[in-house]
């Protein structure tokens, strides 16, 4: 069974940063692109970034471009976001996403909240 | 940016009832579009993609056509289990945008 599951989430100060994982299972994850998706609370779904299959490519949406690092590591099937200078506006679901492609989403992990908020 | 315009926002229907969403992209997007059903408290769902092909495990009531700048999310015979959240989504170019979101609720 193809999963995904995030895990580093929680409440940070604004400014602060987070690591988000995403542990890929059931699949050949060096062999896909890979996706976060974020969607704030009663709010609809923002793409946020994704990295191809070798890690080499890297795109981001213009609102966290700068702040947030995608990477990966294939030895390990695990998805990272390195998220700095973290705003109130970031606070939101993220989740890790894999692109069976060509740019569509599936599965969704199951997302995980961030919340910035002093 | 491509942006994606939805309508309508929500839908109130009955079981039984026949559902249209629409989804209209700013730009031609040829058939790189998704749809993605998306239930209270639960990830989205890959529904329809390529704007007409169904995703397995979602049964035929649900269809998608359209290409260009135009597309629309049909359910045949609206079930319980179909009230939800659907977002269509373009894959042509990046950023990847979403529609804002249609809400199918019980009337």
């Amino acid at each position: 069974e193809v999963q995904l599951v995030e895990s580093g989430g929680g409440l940070v100060q604004p400014g602060g940063s987070l690591r988000l994982s995403c542990a890929a299972s059931g699949f050949t994850f060096r062999s896909y692109w890979m996706h976060w998706v974020r969607q704030a609370p009663g709010e609809g779904l923002v793409w946020v970034s994704r990295i191809n299959s070798g890690g080499s490519d890297t795109d981001y949406a213009d609102s966290v471009r700068g702040r947030f690092t995608i990477s990966r590591d294939n030895a390990r099937n695990t998805l990272f976001l390195q998220m700095s200078s973290l705003r109130a506006e970031d606070t939101a679901f993220y989740f890790c996403v894999r692109d069976p492609g060509p740019g569509w989403f599936d599965p969704w992990g199951q997302g995980i909240l961030v919340t910035v908020s002093s | 940016d491509i942006q994606m315009t939805q309508s309508p926002s929500s839908v109130s229907a009955s079981v039984g009832d026949r559902v249209s969403i629409t989804c209209r992209a700013s730009q031609g997007i040829s058939t790189w579009l998704a749809w993605y059903q998306q239930k209270p408290g639960e990830a989205p769902k890959l529904l329809i993609y390529a704007a007409s092909s169904l995703q397995s495990g979602f049964p035929s009531r649900f269809s998608g056509s359209g290409s260009g700048t135009d597309f629309t999310l049909t359910i045949s015979s609206l079930q319980p289990e179909d009230f939800a959240t659907y977002y269509c989504q373009q894959a042509n170019s990046s950023p990847l945008t979403f529609g804002g979101g249609t809400k199918v609720e019980i009337k």
